[in-house]
């Protein structure tokens, strides 16, 4: 079964220093989504991606938060400086336009910031 | 505008009982309804999708859902529980205008007991 792939699986880190998530979507989506899920918000959208475009980053912190598609193998999203408060599991999404078949979602990245 | 709510946070069955999760949404366009399941410390699962054909949807793992315009609502059923399905079910929807996000519910943990 294609998937969608997210390193690291997890990550430890100080307050303070740079953390970076990459996603690789499945080949051939043209849809990406960055969620974060913590027990307090549930998930929470963070950035929205069609055909490596921004579409909606409206839920990103942006002074700290930034998430790009350098191509259409990954998407990136980063955190500088990172804060304790940003640590949850951070999930990425794939799927095609229309949403009617779905999407697919990796494995999260769980970053704790110390 | 799209919302989600899930009328229940937690849901306890015995096993071998049927599973019933409730799912009201709200939406603007013609949706797209989906139902997730997370297992802990896993990412999320589709079980199923519902996108303007039969309102009768079957997932896997045994669980169907059914869309019921007049009553906006989309529950998830299962005749059987099994204890592998304990987990926490998320519905989620998306309209059908070609700009929309997942927006999910705040999830149903579903507890099986022996």
């Amino acid at each position: 079964d294609a998937r969608v792939t997210q390193t690291p699986r997890d990550k430890v880190t100080e307050m303070g220093q740079e953390v970076t998530m990459r996603c690789q979507p499945i080949l051939g989506h043209n849809t990406v989504f960055w969620y974060r899920q913590t027990m307090m918000q549930g998930l929470e959208l963070l950035a929205y991606f069609r055909n490596r475009a921004p579409l909606d980053d409206s839920g990103m912190p942006k002074d700290r938060f930034s998430a790009e598609m350098p191509d259409a193998t990954l998407a990136t999203l980063k955190i500088q400086p990172s804060e304790p408060r940003d640590s949850a599991v951070y999930f990425c999404a794939s799927g095609l336009e229309g949403a009617s078949m779905g999407y697919t979602f990796g494995s999260g990245t769980r970053l704790t910031v110390v | 505008a799209q919302s989600v709510t899930q009328l229940d946070s937690h849901v306890s069955v015995s096993e071998g009982t049927p599973v019933l999760l409730r799912c009201n949404y709200s939406s603007s366009y013609s949706p797209s309804l989906f139902w997730y399941v997370q297992h802990p410390n896993k990412g999320l699962q589709l079980l199923l999708k519902y996108t303007s054909a039969a309102t009768l949807v079957k997932g896997i793992n045994g669980f169907e859902a059914e869309f019921k315009k007049s009553e906006t609502s989309f529950h998830l059923t299962k005749p059987s529980a099994h204890m592998s399905d304990a987990a926490e079910y998320f519905c989620v929807v998306s309209d059908a205008s070609g700009y929309s996000t997942l927006t999910f519910g705040k999830g149903t943990m579903l507890l099986v007991s022996p």
